[in-house]
């Protein structure tokens, strides 16, 4: 079946423009994640979405960063004001949670890279 | 959040085990030990995890020491494919925290 899917693949901008980050999870998984990737490092977490509500936006940097998953499927992650510190991969994942199972996987997506200019 | 600790790179011949330790010696009882891993310009993977008992699955082996202290993610038979970064990250059963906490993981090279 198809996994997680991420559109655009790539993404180019310049400094202080607006980008959108749309992610495609597995259907039927109630949860979504949204992760960032710097160079070097290992993805570190924004926000996580439990159906149409983020449950968890704890790790969204700052105010210009916002996401949303109107419908309880797609998401997409809104950046504004967009600043070189921005570039990176963001990643999506999404998981079938069943309860409070710790074992849920999350199956991630080929990720978006965002270059700001 | 209990922490680990895996060393920056490994390498491994083709065809041969490989193990891969983690050491998380503030792990708590509730902690699970999960194993991602992530191939060049992709995603990362979900590979294992595991409690307190070893576990197999067509993938790896995971080897948890007795005080849980530290684990092993073991490849049996490495291939070229294998190459990649592993993460070994720790996840609270009870926490309300959902998502992973990644380090920067091994970087595994296979050697041909």
């Amino acid at each position: 079946g198809a996994g997680v899917s991420q559109t655009p693949s790539n993404k180019v901008t310049e400094k202080g423009k607006y980008v959108e980050l749309r992610c495609d999870p597995i259907s039927g998984h109630t949860a979504l994640y949204w992760y960032r990737q710097s160079l070097g490092q290992g993805p570190e977490f924004l926000i996580y979405f439990q159906g149409t509500g983020a449950a968890d936006d704890s790790g969204l940097p700052n105010d210009r960063f916002f996401a949303v998953r109107p419908e309880g499927s797609v998401s997409t992650l809104k950046i504004q004001r967009t600043e070189r510190g921005d570039s990176a991969v963001y990643l999506c994942a999404s998981s079938f949670e069943r309860g409070r199972s710790i074992a849920d996987t999350q199956y991630f997506g080929p990720g978006t890279r965002l270059t700001v200019l | 959040d209990a922490k680990t600790t895996q060393p920056n790179s490994m390498e491994s011949n083709e065809e041969e085990p490989v193990h891969l330790p983690c050491n998380h010696s503030t792990i708590s009882g509730t902690d699970y030990i999960h194993w991602y891993r992530q191939l060049p310009s992709q995603g990362p993977e979900y590979v294992i995890h595991g409690l307190t008992s070893n576990v197999n699955n067509r993938m790896a082996s995971l080897a948890i020491a007795e005080d849980r202290k530290s684990s092993t993610l073991i490849l049996h038979r490495a291939t070229l494919r294998d190459a990649a970064v592993y993460y070994c990250i720790l996840r609270d059963v009870i926490g309300s925290a959902r998502q992973l906490t990644f380090g920067s993981g091994t970087q595994l090279t296979v050697l041909p």
